[in-house]
């Protein structure tokens, strides 16, 4: 089965932190995706990566950045954490979008103070 | 911005009936996947139809494709309360791999 898992299951930062977010897929897939999911927003696309060092912005972008040094490892940073970035990450990988479906992680619960 | 709108927001029924739930969208696509999403878990693919599809069916659900209207519907046929979570379409655009997510449909089906 594939296996989409990230580093941590709930997060306190404080304001100012610098956070990493971590995502590792076992399946040896091409795309990677960090949404944030509010209420009543769903889930928003801030980074995506379709290959090794490659990505590109999402809808929100502002504020965080990515790596992806190895295919099988997606980071998120958000380089000074705010208050208005407590939200749940999803990390997600797929083999490629036009084929075929994305797989989850559980989701990481960041909440800054 | 989002590019897939979910209708309704919430939909409440009684096990046994069907539960429909329908998808907008706004750019071309290659193709539209379902999601569910059980309370503070991650998503869970069900169902991707193509754009040169027009209907899929997997078990209890059937998926319709519309690219005329750029919309889709998610049907769930005898209702369990076990189906009870947030439905999710997702699309693919024919211009990159970029997947995008609507804002979701809060299913609750009662015993």
């Amino acid at each position: 089965d594939v296996k989409v898992t990230q580093s941590s299951r709930y997060l306190v930062k404080r304001t100012g932190e610098k956070v990493f977010l971590e995502c590792v897929q076992d399946m040896d897939h091409e795309n990677m995706f960090w949404y944030r999911q509010d209420p009543g927003l769903g889930l928003r696309l801030i980074y995506f990566s379709y290959d090794v060092k490659m990505k590109e912005k999402g809808d929100i972008p502002e504020g965080y950045s990515v790596s992806r040094e190895k295919k099988e490892r997606f980071s998120l940073i958000l380089e000074s954490a705010s208050t208005n970035q407590t939200s749940m990450y999803l990390c997600a990988s797929s083999l490629t979008p036009g084929v075929g479906e994305a797989f989850f992680g559980q989701g990481t619960r960041l909440t800054v103070v | 911005s989002q590019q897939g709108e979910e209708d309704p927001q919430a939909l409440s029924i009684q096990e046994g009936e069907n539960a429909t739930m329908n998808c907008s969208y706004k750019t071309s696509i290659n193709n539209l996947q379902w999601y569910r999403q059980n309370s503070g878990r991650g998503l869970v693919h069900l169902i991707l139809i193509r754009s040169n599809e027009r209907e899929k069916h997997s078990g209890r659900l059937r998926v319709t494709l519309d690219t005329s209207k750029k919309s889709s519907s998610l049907l769930i046929t005898a209702s369990r309360a076990a189906d009870t979570a947030s439905y999710f379409c997702a699309t693919v655009e024919t211009s990159g791999s970029r997947l995008t997510f609507g804002e979701g449909t809060q299913l609750t089906v009662n015993p």
